[in-house]
Order: structure tokens, then C-alpha cells, then sequence
């Protein structure tokens, strides 16, 4: 199983709030777990990144928690802007390869 | 230092056309990778190239095709174009060498419509 199964779909959240998105994988061989932002126009950016030996790891607002038991991850977008509206897209790959196998995307609307 | 770079950002082309599609890496980057997005399959991964070699290949039918180049410039091809081939080609550089997953960088894509 090759799938990353990504929700919500849309996600509207107030200024000053947290943005959580999930994602869940099934083929415990991906070793590099990424998250891509995405704004209008624009090819994704890499946001932050974790391996399965790590159980979190925060680059500023942006954490990333990865659960390797129950094959979940999700992104937690802490005191949320509205320059954080784009699109996220959590990615998987396995080791050594750069092929990634992207979630089907989250548009998050950050409201003033 | 410049980024991906992919020609043509707009094409339209016709049905049971071919079109190449163009990505010059950042400098220095020796993996190339495409994907394909839509609205209704995201992103997908189509081929992955290094030192002219291809490492991966997605579920495409063999009409998608790729190469690069000793400068590490990448084309795709998809011959006998299908309504369906209407996407956002993304072109993707990595430093990643051997045996590790690096991070990509990718370009503004080229937007393909097919009438």
C-alpha cells in the first residue's frame, strides 16, 4: 500500500488559532515524512520534515507530531496567520528515494 | 541563486498532439523529478532522474515519457495527448545523491491544457 490518506480537506480557522491536519500511512517502509505548502500558482515548498525515529519536531509555529505505532502524522500550526492560507500536502517516501507519495491536500483559509 | 526553472509556463495543445515540456535544475542539483497535479488526483509522481539515469517511474502509461541531460536539464514528453493529460506538470531538484531522500525543490510548473 503506497497510499498517504490526508484530512480535513478545508480547514478554516480564526487568527491566533491552531491549525492541526492529519495524516495516515499504511506501508510502514516510508522512512521520511514531509509537509509541502503550496500557494496559488506556485510549485510546493518544503515546511518541515521528520524520520520515524522522532516523535516530534518543531521548526517555529510548525510542529510536525508522528505517531509510528498507529502509522499517523499530522502538522500543528500554532498561533496561525493569515499568510498561512495555502495549501498543505503530506508527503511519504521510502529510504533513499526520492519518490514522494503525496496526501491529496489541505486548504487551509486562516480568517482575520 | 536561481531556482527550478520550467518552460513553457502555458501550453495549449489538441488531442493526439505531443508535447516536451522543459526543467532546468538549480545548480548543482543532480536529481530531477515530475509530477503530475490535478484537482482530482493531487499530486503524482511520474519519474525521477540522476546523472541521466532514470531511479523511479509512477504509474503512468509509457505516452509519458522523460530524459535529462549531462547538464542535468530534464525534459518530459507525452505523446498522443488526452483530455485527461490537462494538468500542472511540477518539475522537482534535489541534492540528494544515493541512498538518502532529500529535499525538493520545485518549480512554478508548466500548465498544460488539452482541447
Amino acid at each position: 500500500q503506497q497510499q498517504v490518506k490526508q484530512s480535513p480537506q478545508s480547514l478554516i480557522v480564526q487568527k491566533g488559532g491552531i491549525s492541526i491536519i492529519n495524516c495516515a500511512y499504511e506501508n510502514t517502509a516510508f522512512d521520511y515524512f514531509p509537509w509541502y505548502q503550496q500557494f496559488p500558482g506556485k510549485g510546493p515548498a518544503l515546511l518541515i520534515a521528520i524520520r520515524p525515529d522522532v516523535s516530534e519536531k518543531k521548526e517555529g509555529r510548525f510542529t510536525i507530531s508522528f505517531n509510528k505505532s498507529a502509522k499517523q502524522f499530522s502538522l500543528h500550526i500554532m498561533d496561525s496567520q493569515p499568510g498561512d492560507s495555502a495549501t498543505y500536502f503530506c508527503a511519504a517516501a521510502f529510504q533513499g528515494a526520492q519518490k514522494l507519495v503525496f496526501g491529496q491536500g489541505t486548504r487551509l483559509t486562516i480568517n482575520p | 541563486k536561481a531556482g527550478v526553472t520550467q518552460t513553457p509556463r502555458y501550453l495549449i495543445k489538441t488531442r493526439g498532439q505531443q508535447v516536451t515540456l522543459s526543467c532546468s535544475p538549480i545548480s548543482g542539483h543532480r536529481s530531477v523529478s515530475w509530477y503530475q497535479q490535478t484537482p482530482g488526483q493531487g499530486l503524482q509522481f511520474l519519474f525521477e532522474y540522476f546523472s541521466e539515469t532514470q531511479r523511479n517511474k509512477g504509474n503512468f502509461p509509457g505516452r509519458f515519457s522523460g530524459r535529462q541531460f549531462s547538464n542535468s536539464r530534464s525534459e518530459m514528453n507525452v505523446s498522443t495527448l488526452e483530455l485527461g493529460d490537462s494538468a500542472l506538470y511540477l518539475c522537482a531538484s534535489s541534492l540528494a545523491g544515493k541512498g538518502n531522500t532529500g529535499e525538493l525543490f520545485f518549480g512554478e510548473g508548466s500548465r498544460l491544457t488539452v482541447l
